[in-house]
């Protein structure tokens, strides 16, 4: 089945990064976008960017553009997802999720979701 | 990018429906078809239960069903069970710089 499977807890300090993996398996890691959101503790979810596994063609949230990278292996079914200069705003449940079903300028559905990875930033 | 706005919670008893409505504008809910509905039990990852307005994934229930009028999108529990007790949120494609927004969550409770 597929299944999308979320590198563990962090706990960052601000100023530093975040590197987080989100590993595919259970279908062709080529044939479907990854895309990376969040949510922080009472607030709503943010799409913070989106990858293509097969070309490895990016998108990003404009409020997070020059601090998030996203990055795949697809030696492994594995997505990355970076960000730097790390505050405490970033505190948040991270999580990937696959997109189906895109067409055009749409990426598609979020039918898969990993479990989810909380980042801590604290001095 | 405003949220889209969800009730903070609905309740009701076994066996009854439930609607939970998800208000965006018409630069997401209003002019796309790409509403998806999420359910989210504690602790646990989100879990799709309607996507393109009133489609359901292989697998889910079909006490689920969702619909939409204007900038307003419902999802809409016939026949509550007890394991319909949990957070739902709705999201949409939008038209500007930020492709998708989310809703505002709901907590739904069963007496």
């Amino acid at each position: 089945q597929v299944q999308l499977v979320q590198s563990g807890a962090e706990v960052k300090k601000p100023g530093s990064s975040v590197k987080i993996s989100c590993k595919a398996s259970g279908y062709d890691f080529t044939t479907s976008y990854i895309h990376w959101m969040r949510q922080a503790a009472g607030q709503e979810l943010e799409w913070m960017g989106i990858i293509n596994p097969s070309g490895g063609t990016t998108e990003y949230a404009q409020k997070l553009q020059g601090r998030i990278t996203v990055t795949r292996d697809r030696s492994t079914s594995t997505v990355y997802m970076e960000l730097s200069s790390l505050r405490s705003e970033d505190t948040a449940v991270y999580y990937c999720a696959r997109g189906v079903s895109g067409s055009g300028n749409y990426w598609g559905y979020f039918d898969q979701w990993g479990q989810g990875t909380l980042v801590t930033v604290s001095s | 990018q405003s949220a889209l706005t969800q009730p903070a919670s609905v309740s009701g008893s076994p066996g009854q429906a439930i609607t939970i409505s998800c208000t965006g504008t018409s630069s997401d809910v209003g002019v796309y078809n790409y509403v998806s509905w999420f359910q989210q039990h504690p602790g646990q990852a989100p879990q799709l239960m309607i996507y393109d307005v009133n489609y359901r994934p292989s697998g889910v229930s079909n006490r689920f069903s969702g619909s939409k009028s204007g900038n307003t999108a419902s999802l809409t529990i016939s026949g509550l069970q007890a394991e319909d007790e949990a957070d739902y949120f709705c999201s949409s494609f939008t038209s500007t710089s930020t492709p998708y927004v989310f809703g505002t969550g709901t907590k739904v409770t069963v007496l």
